[in-house]
C-alpha cells in the first residue's frame, strides 16, 4: 500500500538542539513538499522539490532550516538550532508527475516540541 | 490579508444535517480548487477537486466554485459521525508553481 513515510513521528528536544526529520515519498513520485502546521498559521509550505531539485524554499527560515533530497527515496528537513517557536507538526507530501488533479499525498507528520 | 481565508469553527451538527463549509480567496490566478479532510493526528487526504468554476458532486459531497466572488464551498449531505474531521480548502494557480495554498481548516463534529 503506497504511502509517504515520515520519521520520527514525535520528537521532544531542548532549545538549541539539532532536529532532523526524514521523509520517504511514494515510489515514483517526483515532487516532494515540506509543510508545517500550527494552530495559529495552519498549513504553510516550507519548501518543495521536483526531481530532487529545490524549486521553492521561500517559506523556510534560511538561517536555521535546511531541506535536501539526497536521493529520490529520501527527503530531509533539518533545524539547527531549534527554538520553541519551531514547535509544530511537520508534514511531508509527494505527488506524481501526471497532469491530473495533482493530488498531494501526505505522510502522518512529525510532531516536534522544542522546550 | 492571507491569500485564503477559512472560518476555523468549530462546527458541531447533529447526524443527518447538511453541512456547509466555505473559503474565500484573494488571488484571482487560482484555477485549481480542492478540499482536503484531516482526521485527528493524521495527514490531510484529498476529498474533492475542481478545476475553474462550477459544481462537482461525489456521493454526499458537493464542491462549488464561484470565481467571480472568489468563494468556494463544500456541502455535505446526510452528515455522519465518521465525517467528523478538519476540512481544509486548498488552491493553486495553473502552470508554473505547484505550490498549494491551504486555508486554516474548519473543525467539524457530527454528533450521533
Amino acid at each position: 500500500d503506497a504511502r509517504v513515510t515520515q520519521t520520527p513521528r514525535h520528537k521532544v528536544t531542548e532549545m538549541g538542539q539539532e532536529v532532523t526529520m526524514r521523509c520517504q515519498p511514494i515510489l515514483g513520485h517526483n515532487t516532494v513538499f515540506w509543510y508545517r502546521q500550527t494552530m495559529m498559521q495552519g498549513l504553510e509550505l516550507l519548501a518543495y522539490f521536483r526531481n530532487r531539485a529545490p524549486l521553492d524554499d521561500s517559506g523556510m527560515p534560511k538561517d536555521r532550516f535546511s531541506a535536501e533530497m539526497p536521493d529520490a527515496t529520501l527527503a530531509t528537513l533539518k533545524i539547527q538550532p531549534s527554538e520553541p517557536r519551531d514547535s509544530a507538526v511537520y508534514f511531508c507530501a509527494s505527488k506524481g508527475g501526471s497532469a491530473d488533479t495533482g493530488e498531494l499525498f501526505f505522510g502522518e507528520g512529525s510532531r516536534l516540541t522544542v522546550l | 490579508q492571507k491569500e485564503v481565508e477559512q472560518d476555523p469553527g468549530p462546527l458541531s451538527v447533529p447526524e443527518g444535517a447538511i453541512v456547509s463549509l466555505n473559503c474565500t480567496y484573494s488571488n484571482s490566478a487560482f484555477q485549481y480548487f480542492m478540499w482536503y479532510r484531516q482526521y485527528s493526528r493524521k495527514g490531510p487526504e484529498l476529498l474533492m477537486y475542481t478545476y475553474s468554476s462550477g459544481n462537482k458532486e461525489d456521493g454526499r459531497f458537493t464542491a462549488q466554485v464561484d470565481k467571480s466572488s472568489k468563494y468556494i464551498s463544500l456541502f455535505i449531505r446526510d452528515s455522519q459521525p465518521s465525517d467528523s474531521a478538519t476540512y481544509l480548502c486548498a488552491m493553486r494557480t495553473q502552470g508554473g508553481s505547484e505550490k498549494l495554498v491551504f486555508g486554516k481548516g474548519t473543525k467539524l463534529t457530527v454528533n450521533p
